[in-house]
């Protein structure tokens, strides 16, 4: 069964250096996005892509983090500076974009930890 | 999108049917119910959704209310491999145009007891 993958799925890193994430959505999705999960809360929208253009990224911390999909297949999302607050679970998830409300699949995330 | 409510925890017995309630009394006539569940350090996985129907698939049953302002998903027999958090969520319909997004509660963690 294919599968959303990401990496690295742990990433300790000190407050003010930067850091970045992968994603490799499901072969020939269209939609991908990615979430930021707080311990405890349940993930939230950072930004969300069709193809290679972002539909979405009005909760995405523009100031710090960046997301890019250049050729709309896997894609990056990156802190700099990292602060203390960006500890957390960031999911990536995918979907074949053919249909409004089509399932979303995710794949295991990536723990964040800034000290 | 409409704001779900769902209890915080609850446990169930092993074998036992796991029944878990939410919540959703502004729904609008073209959202969704839909249900997400997370197992300790995995992605959320995707169970059932449903409209206005009750829906059942290999993994759950969903059953909503004729008012569509609740509903129940249920696990005929839970196994200690279905301890997880549960994410009801209420989707924007078509017509919306956030209707990919999903906006997850805190959900319910529920708990399979040997």
């Amino acid at each position: 069964e294919a599968e959303v993958a990401q990496s690295p799925r742990y990433k300790i890193t000190e407050k003010s250096q930067a850091v970045a994430f992968w994603c490799d959505p499901i072969s020939g999705h269209a939609t991908l996005y990615w979430y930021r999960q707080i311990l405890g809360q349940g993930p939230e929208l950072l930004v969300q892509f069709q193809d290679e253009s972002v539909v979405d990224d009005s909760q995405l911390p523009k100031d710090r983090f960046s997301a890019e999909r250049l050729k709309g297949v896997d894609s990056t999302l990156k802190i700099q500076p990292a602060e203390l607050g960006d500890s957390a679970m960031y999911l990536c998830a995918s979907s074949s974009g053919t249909s409004t409300l089509e399932t979303q699949y995710f794949g295991p995330g990536t723990r964040l930890l800034v000290l | 999108d409409a704001k779900t409510t769902q209890p915080p925890s609850m446990d169930c017995a092993e074998g036992r049917a796991a029944n878990l309630p939410c919540n959703h009394s502004t729904i609008s006539g073209n959202e969704y119910v839909y249900w997400y569940r997370q197992i300790h350090s995995q992605g959320p996985q995707y169970i059932i959704h449903g409209l206005k129907n009750n829906e059942t698939n290999e993994m759950a049953s969903l059953i909503i209310t004729e008012d569509r302002k609740s509903s129940t998903l249920i696990l005929p027999h839970a196994t200690l491999r279905d301890t997880a958090v549960y994410y009801c969520i209420v989707r924007g319909g078509l017509s919306s145009g956030s209707a990919r997004q999903l906006t997850f509660g805190s959900g319910t963690q529920l708990t399979v007891l040997p």
